[in-house]
């Protein structure tokens, strides 16, 4: 059974499209996040919600917006798809905020 | 090969031989470290990780090293095997009520059969 559970793996699509890419942990964890890996392998927070409401908005543009309809899950909104947007984008959670967290498999945003 | 262009610390070992790949953190209210490992096409997993009240802690063929007077982590892989080829980063947790994982820049380690 896959702990944190990320789909689509691979997203390819159009300048100016817009996307949701969607998370599931099913370690009942109270504490999720977004991050997103650039080509360099540099890895940078971008959200943290903690029990559906949201702890950490680490100034990213307000074209993401991330939902978390409970506890279990946490989506990620991408309106107007930059060029700059392409990475690789990670869920994680914690069981609680500051724990140790637990990453996704990822999902390969190519912007075109 | 995965590393080209990519301008991440590498380190080369011998199978059989122990790695040691350092970390320097910035923040001295930093109270949380924590070793990831991510191979290929795969999210970050975690390794081991360390308080700021301690400075060793040993999981199975891992250690890491905690100063805190010079701001350094290090993990260190003994019997290093081919399995153990992946980019490794340091985190350090901070922050009381907005408490977030700072990621380090990653270290590629290429075990040589």
């Amino acid at each position: 059974d896959t702990a944190v559970s990320q789909t689509p793996k691979y997203l390819v699509t159009q300048m100016g499209n817009d996307k949701s890419i969607k998370c599931e942990q099913n370690l009942g964890h109270d504490t999720m996040y977004w991050y997103k890996q650039d080509s360099k392998k540099f890895l940078k927070i971008m959200f943290s919600y903690n029990n559906k409401e949201l702890i950490i908005n680490e100034t990213v543009p307000n074209r993401f917006s991330p939902k978390s309809p409970d506890k279990a899950h946490l989506n990620l909104h991408i309106n107007s798809l930059e060029l700059g947007d392409s990475a690789v984008y990670f869920c994680a959670s914690s069981q609680v905020d500051g724990g140790t967290q637990y990453f996704g498999p990822g999902t390969r945003l190519l912007v075109l | 090969g995965e590393s080209v262009g990519l301008h991440l610390p590498t380190l080369s070992v011998q199978e059989g031989d122990n790695s040691i790949i350092n970390c320097a953190y910035s923040n001295s209210a930093s109270d949380y470290f924590i070793w990831y490992k991510q191979e290929s096409g795969k999210g970050p997993q975690f390794i081991i990780d360390i308080r700021s009240n301690m400075d060793k802690r040993q999981g199975q063929r891992v250690t890491v090293l905690l100063n805190k007077t010079v701001k350094h982590l290090s993990l260190q892989i003994a019997a290093t095997q081919p399995g153990d080829s992946a980019v490794y980063f340091c985190a350090e947790g901070s922050g009381g009520s907005n408490y977030k994982l700072t990621f380090g820049k990653g270290t590629l380690l290429t075990v040589n059969p």
